[in-house]
């Protein structure tokens, strides 16, 4: 497809188990953003990655969280022992360049976001 | 601390009529703003940007305004349809974080036939 997708799109899990959320980005978009979106707010940024690199993990909550982008393209964010405050929507972006999405011509492009619910 | 406010958590404008949508920012190294639309259970769609170093944006039915001085800027959407309601989401981005978007918590546009 032509826009970035992510599966699943909806999970549920127990509070515990270990998941994993993909991101497929539009094709030969360098930059990866990963986001946290809580109900009735605006999404919180996790990580970006430019190419395979991860440029900046500040935004990950705790250790339990883990992205990865091993080839530069799909990625997956992984959280560890799942409690309850991880509940949310994840959300992926990509952009063509390198700057994240910065100017006019390159915002980033978003998925249609991994809906997470732990029991 | 927010840096990137939107106070009102919804707006009803009548089809045809001007939305006007506002946003608040208080961190003085952002420098690039967006606005970004979502549908329920979609992800946010880009829909116009701007830079500080211009103070007006214009692309079809939607122009963005910045007001440097008071940290503030807006969205325009004229004539309002009924496909145009939605969440609109106000994102920023700095130069000391140039890829981070920081983003208000959204206003909800209603346009009433």
């Amino acid at each position: 497809g032509a826009g970035v997708s992510q599966s699943p799109r909806y999970k549920v899990a127990k509070r515990g188990q270990d998941v994993a959320l993909r991101c497929d980005p539009i094709s030969g978009h360098v930059s990866l953003f990963w986001y946290q979106q809580a109900l009735g707010q605006g999404p919180e940024f996790l990580t970006y990655f430019q190419n395979e690199a991860q440029l900046d993990k500040s935004g990950l909550p705790s250790d339990r969280f883990f992205a990865e982008r091993p080839e530069g393209s799909v990625s997956t964010l992984k959280i560890q022992r799942t409690q309850q405050e991880d509940s949310a929507v994840y959300l992926c972006a990509s952009s063509w360049g390198g700057t994240g999405g910065r100017g006019s011509n390159q915002p980033q492009h978003f998925g249609d976001g991994t809906r997470l619910s732990i029991l | 601390d927010q840096q990137v406010k939107q106070n009102s958590p919804s707006l009803s404008v009548q089809e045809g009529r001007i939305s006007i949508l506002n946003c608040d920012y208080t961190n003085s190294m952002f420098d690039y703003f967006l606005w970004y639309k979502k549908y329920p259970a979609e992800g946010p769609t880009f829909l116009i940007s701007i830079s500080s170093i211009k103070d007006k944006n214009e692309d079809g039915r939607f122009t963005v305004f910045l007001n440097k001085s008071a940290k503030h800027l807006s969205l325009h959407i004229v004539p309002s349809q009924p496909g145009d309601s939605a969440v609109y989401f106000c994102a920023a981005s700095g130069v000391d974080s140039n890829y981070q978007l920081i983003w208000g918590a959204g206003t909800k546009l209603i346009i009433k036939p």
